[in-house]
């Protein structure tokens, strides 16, 4: 059972447009909801994170939305530059137990191109 | 500061043999997850270590075990390999086990073949 999905699984954008890439959840417990951009040959690194107390979190050019009644959430890339091409996974945990556990979704290979 | 340090970086096995994985975490980081990625999908959790302990498995058959030692870097063992288990195997090291607040840093990864 596949608990975190994510769509497109690949996207293609010029540079300078605005990449958008969707999650959806079954678990309600999840509570916290972090990006992860990946390089080939490295792991993943976070990007940025949400917790369900907000809808929108900015951090730069990156912007998480999220919608708790629609256990949806999503990253949107505003001025996407070549330097963004990657794979970007969405994740969802809950946070506070014994263990920190993530449960990513399948990724979205992201191209920008120049 | 050196980040989370995995070895071997690749590594190429037969059907039937053993591996053996290693993970240094972050200086003063007390915890190690890993993780599972095939190629083309997701990571999946295989494990949890805090402090030596177990705190987490993920849905693994018993071939996989893990252990972590006192100066907290750790082993992921896999017997019996599978030409199912070629992946990329990722280490995650954090302070502490539970809280996301905490910092949670992976590694480049080992990249496992099987043949």
């Amino acid at each position: 059972q596949q608990q975190v999905k994510q769509s497109p699984q690949s996207l293609i954008v010029q540079k300078g447009g605005i990449s958008i890439i969707n999650c959806a959840y079954e678990n309600t417990a999840f509570d916290y909801f972090p990006w992860y951009q990946q390089f080939p040959g490295k792991g993943p690194a976070l990007l940025i994170a949400i917790r369900p107390d907000v809808s929108e979190k900015k951090e730069g050019r990156f912007t998480i939305s999220f919608n708790k009644s629609a256990k949806q959430f999503s990253l949107h890339i505003m001025d996407s530059q070549p330097g963004d091409s990657a794979t970007y996974f969405c994740a969802a945990t809950h946070s506070g137990g014994s263990n920190y556990k993530l449960t990513f979704g399948k990724g979205t290979l992201l191209t920008v191109n120049p | 500061d050196a980040g989370v340090t995995q070895s071997p970086t690749h590594l190429i096995k037969t059907r039937g043999q053993h591996v053996t994985l290693r993970c240094s975490p972050i200086s003063g980081h007390k915890s190690v997850s890993w993780y599972q990625q095939v190629l083309g999908q997701g990571p999946q959790f295989i494990f949890q270590y805090y402090e030596k302990e177990e705190r987490g498995r993920g849905n693994f058959p018993d071939r996989f075990s893990a252990r972590q030692f006192p100066n907290y870097s750790s082993e992921l063992n896999v017997n019996a390999l599978l030409l199912g288990d070629s992946a990329l195997y990722l280490c995650a090291s954090s302070l502490v086990a539970g809280r996301t607040n905490y910092g949670y840093t992976f590694g480049s990864g080992t990249r496992l073949t099987v043949v």
